[in-house]
């Protein structure tokens, strides 16, 4: 693919309800990061993935919060029973590999918003 | 805690001329600082990533510095452009060299013809 393409792109959905956003990163890359941008706030690390498994998982807020990587390919973060302050913009990013030296290519984000 | 602080407030600047944005960080020392610019509505896209033995680096009409001593790095955009305004985004790597980025909040450039 082009690049990082992540699905909906937008969502809206009442308080309580689960949601399921999907992350299609670029083929060959290996590390794949999951990060929040709430209004007026700086984009914020959730996830990182290397292959299928998630070594840091440091950044997700609470247990209502899970995400997998199946074929060292697509990714799905999970909200469970959604609340207010889940809403926000989720970007998925990925790099060839881990470490300082490899830049993220960031999808267009998912826009969440919990009524 | 470890921190990365851009100016918040919009940098509003005529074309032409120079925009330069700060980025400081406070209690680590970085190994490296990448940039990144953010359109509305889009993730974003990756620029420059300065290490901390480089006091500069250039693309175009793009430069990066970094003082380790006074901790910050500053971005300038040169002979800027009404299409250079953007929110500029300051990171670092953290720490455990899994990549994750910790971002500063942005500096939101305007560009006026």
């Amino acid at each position: 693919g082009a690049g990082v393409s992540q699905s909906p792109s937008n969502k809206v959905t009442e308080k309580g309800k689960d949601v399921e956003l999907r992350c299609d990163p670029i083929s060959g890359h290996t590390a794949l990061y999951w990060y929040r941008q709430s209004l007026g706030q700086g984009l914020e690390f959730l996830i990182y993935f290397q292959g299928n498994s998630a070594p840091d998982k440091s950044g997700l807020p609470s247990d209502r919060f899970s995400a997998e990587r199946t074929g060292g390919s697509v990714s799905t973060l999970t909200i469970q029973r959604t609340q207010q302050e889940d809403s926000a913009v989720y970007l998925c990013a990925s790099s060839f590999d881990r470490g300082v030296n490899n830049e993220q290519f960031f999808g267009p984000g998912t826009r969440l918003t919990v009524l | 805690s470890q921190k990365i602080e851009q100016n918040s407030e919009a940098l509003n600047i005529q074309e032409g001329k120079t925009a330069t944005l700060t980025c400081n960080y406070t209690n680590y020392s970085p190994a490296y600082l990448q940039w990144y610019r953010q359109d509305p509505g889009r993730g974003p896209v990756f620029l420059l990533l300065i290490r901390e033995n480089e006091k500069e680096k250039r693309k175009e009409r793009l430069k990066v510095t970094f003082d380790t001593t006074l901790k910050q790095s500053l971005f300038h955009i040169t002979a800027s452009q009404p299409a250079d305004s953007a929110t500029y985004l300051c990171t670092w790597g953290g720490s455990g060299n899994t990549g994750k980025l910790i971002f500063g909040q942005g500096t939101t450039l305007q560009v006026k013809p």
